[in-house]
């Protein structure tokens, strides 16, 4: 079975600063890793994923994170935050083969302030 | 337009009633899934529909009975309402069951148990 361990969760930051939350996961066969944002009283939407290729994948509005094999993380990064990006980030895996069947982690309120 | 959407969008009920919550999808997607996202934010799937079939079925109490009348719709009905149902319970659909596809999320149904 697969689990996803996010240890932070909440992470204040002001704006424009750099911010990291930490994404592990556990897993005896390969995993397909995706980050969902959920803003204030609204559902999921996808922020980025990893799927194969290039461990470094980005996201439209600034947001990246890094597939590191060795140390099962998926981190998702933003050089500088804004207001706007204050929300709940949920790192999710996929097991890839059959049915799609996301296990997510526990969720990381970033707080950002002004 | 709304892409998934889901009704009621708040239900506050008492223990022992039966209600139901219904989720409709204009994506044209073939599958759909229920999840339950506890008072800690932790999400967990319940079910997952692919053409009207049920494809995923977690350990769910027998008192929570999905149904698909069509590709574009997924119900949820809940009988004997619990205390411990009480939780925010969000469809999604994804364009194929797939295990690398990008799930959409609907605004989500506030359920209180009294």
């Amino acid at each position: 079975a697969q689990s996803v361990t996010q240890l932070d969760s909440q992470v204040p930051v002001f704006e424009e600063a750099p911010v990291e939350l930490r994404c592990n996961y556990s897993s005896s066969v390969s995993v397909y890793l995706f980050w969902y944002v959920q803003y204030p009283n609204q559902g999921l939407q996808l922020l980025l994923k990893y799927l194969s290729g290039s461990t470094l994948v980005e996201s439209i509005n600034g947001f990246e994170a890094e597939f590191n094999k060795s140390q099962t993380s998926f981190h998702l990064r933003k050089p500088s935050v804004h207001i706007s990006d204050t929300a709940e980030y949920f790192c999710a895996v996929s097991v890839p083969r059959g049915f799609q069947k996301l296990v997510f982690g526990t969720g990381t309120r970033l707080l950002v302030s002004p | 337009d709304t892409a998934v959407s889901q009704t009621p969008k708040y239900l506050v009920t008492q223990m022992g009633n039966d209600k139901s919550i219904k989720c409709e999808q204009n994506l044209g997607h073939d599958t759909m899934y229920w999840y339950k996202q506890d008072s800690k934010k932790f999400l967990k799937i319940m079910f997952s529909y692919n053409n009207k079939e049920l494809i995923i079925n977690e350990t769910v109490p027998n008192r929570f009975s999905p149904k698909s009348p069509d590709k574009a719709h997924l119900n949820l009905h809940i009988n004997s309402l619990e205390l411990g149902d009480s939780a925010v319970y969000f469809c999604a659909s994804s364009q194929e069951a797939r295990y690398q596809e990008t799930q959409y999320f609907g605004p989500g149904t506030r359920l209180l148990v009294l």
